[in-house]
């Protein structure tokens, strides 16, 4: 079992190019998260799909888009990146809700924007 | 808004100390997890919390939860150079829709 897979590991991209964080788990959770870590401020939630089919907003959604192609795949699209979005990305999947079980993190993706 | 906050940020020990990070939220909490990310890798789950006052081990590792449910610890008997990493509390927010984790303390053991 791979677990949870993220692809491209490192990005460098120029202010307002566009591009897409892909995520996938094998282990058949229904829901999955897109986390951002900076430096100092531990992991803070950018979107969560509850579901196949359903996506809702965390802490900081702006810049950033997602979608739920099905149960497995969760990707993240930044439509114009800034300098701001400079980041460590992790994909998470869970159970049925974050509060009755562990996340299971993929490998991350670094992404530095110039 | 909902706040988890962990101290110390950094911890440096020499090999064979004790080590305690401490994690303390706005609000009380269902249920609180921690994890452990070693440098350079990705956050992995160690351990759940549910119960007011509830104590539990792994090995040298002993996680409390505190009796308002409010707080935790995290205590690591006699570090070993394994354990480097940064540490993170997690608790749920109130739908229970989001898991918002603690600022993390990060441990460094010197040989």
């Amino acid at each position: 079992n791979a677990g949870v897979t993220q692809t491209p590991k490192f990005q460098v991209l120029k202010t307002g190019q566009s591009m897409t964080l892909q995520c996938a788990q094998d282990m058949n959770h229904n829901s999955m998260y897109w986390y951002r870590q900076d430096p100092g401020m531990g992991l803070r939630l950018i979107y969560y799909s509850a579901s196949e089919g359903t996506t809702d907003k965390g802490e900081v959604p702006n810049g950033y888009n997602v979608s739920r192609l099905n149960k497995r795949e969760f990707s993240l699209r930044l439509e114009s990146a800034a300098p701001s979005q400079t980041s460590v990305y992790f994909c998470a999947s869970g159970g049925l809700a974050a509060n009755t079980g562990e996340l299971f993190f993929g490998e991350g993706s670094r992404l530095t924007v110039l | 808004g909902q706040q988890v906050m962990q101290i110390p940020q950094y911890q440096h020990v020499q090999e064979g100390e004790d080590f305690t990070t401490y994690c303390n939220s706005s609000t009380t909490l269902s249920n609180i997890q921690w994890y452990k990310q070693r440098p350079g890798g990705h956050p992995v789950f160690l351990i759940q919390l549910v119960k007011s006052g509830e104590v539990k081990k792994q090995k040298r590792l002993t996680f409390q939860f505190g009796e308002a449910k409010k707080n935790s610890s995290l205590h690591i008997t006699a570090t070993q150079t394994t354990d480097v990493g940064t540490y993170f509390c997690a608790g749920p927010n109130k739908r229970a829709n989001n898991l918002f984790f603690g600022t993390g303390t990060r441990l460094t053991v010197i040989p």
